[in-house]
């Protein structure tokens, strides 16, 4: 597509329920990055993907947060047994090559009630 | 730890105002500086990338330099669609891209 694509645009899930976030980057896009933004904050890193692998998951939150991307294409951020605190907005974001200029989706913004 | 400050938080100015913004960094050994505009409710839109204390770069109404310790946002005469937040973000080696807060501008026609 022509730009990064993410899915759902909102969501509002119950406490202690599974979400999975889906992220579609620009074709041709190596790198793939996930981040977290909470109302008023900086953007949070949360993992990057050079291909199908992640050399980097060190800012996955806790062990409820998992991804995977798959065909070197689209990527799912999974959050289980989701908490309120897990309640902000995800970015992905996708670039040519590993930290060269990164071009982002309209993020998921994530309710936990 | 790599740390990003970007100061202010806010600011406001008047339509053909000029202003900088500042963003200064402790990282061990700098691969890359990034300037982003978000608007509310869109993800970040990248401006510049600057990879060497000196180094500028201009788009339009603004400018991005460089130093050792700090990047400025310089925005000349500005107009109200200038209006949004500007995140600085920098790559000092491993995989983490590091954003700082952002600060909010309002250009006020």
């Amino acid at each position: 597509g022509a730009g990064v694509s993410q899915s759902p645009s909102n969501k509002v899930t119950e406490k202690g329920k599974d979400v999975e976030l889906r992220c579609d980057p620009i074709s041709g896009h190596t790198a793939l990055y996930w981040y977290r933004q909470s109302l008023g904050q900086g953007l949070e890193f949360l993992i990057y993907f050079q291909g199908n692998s992640a050399p980097d998951k060190s800012g996955l939150p806790s062990d409820r947060f998992s991804a995977e991307r798959t065909g070197g294409s689209v990527s799912t951020l999974t959050i289980q047994r989701t908490q309120q605190e897990d309640s902000a907005v995800y970015l992905c974001a996708s670039s040519l090559r590993w930290n060269t200029e990164a071009f982002f989706g309209q993020g998921t913004r994530l309710t936990v009630v | 730890e790599d740390q990003v400050t970007q100061s202010p938080e806010a600011l406001r100015l008047q339509e053909g105002e000029s202003s900088s913004l500042n963003c200064s960094y402790t990282v061990s050994g700098l691969r890359g500086l990034f300037w982003y505009r978000q608007d509310p409710g869109k993800g970040p839109e990248f401006l510049f990338t600057l990879y060497s204390a000196g180094e500028e770069k201009e788009k339009e109404r603004l400018k991005a330099t460089l130093t050792k310790k700090e990047s400025f946002l310089h925005i000349t005469a500005p107009k109200p669609e200038d209006s949004a937040t500007y995140l600085c973000a920098v790559w000092g080696g491993g995989f983490k891209t590091i954003f700082g807060a952002g600060t909010r501008l309002f250009v006020k026609a």
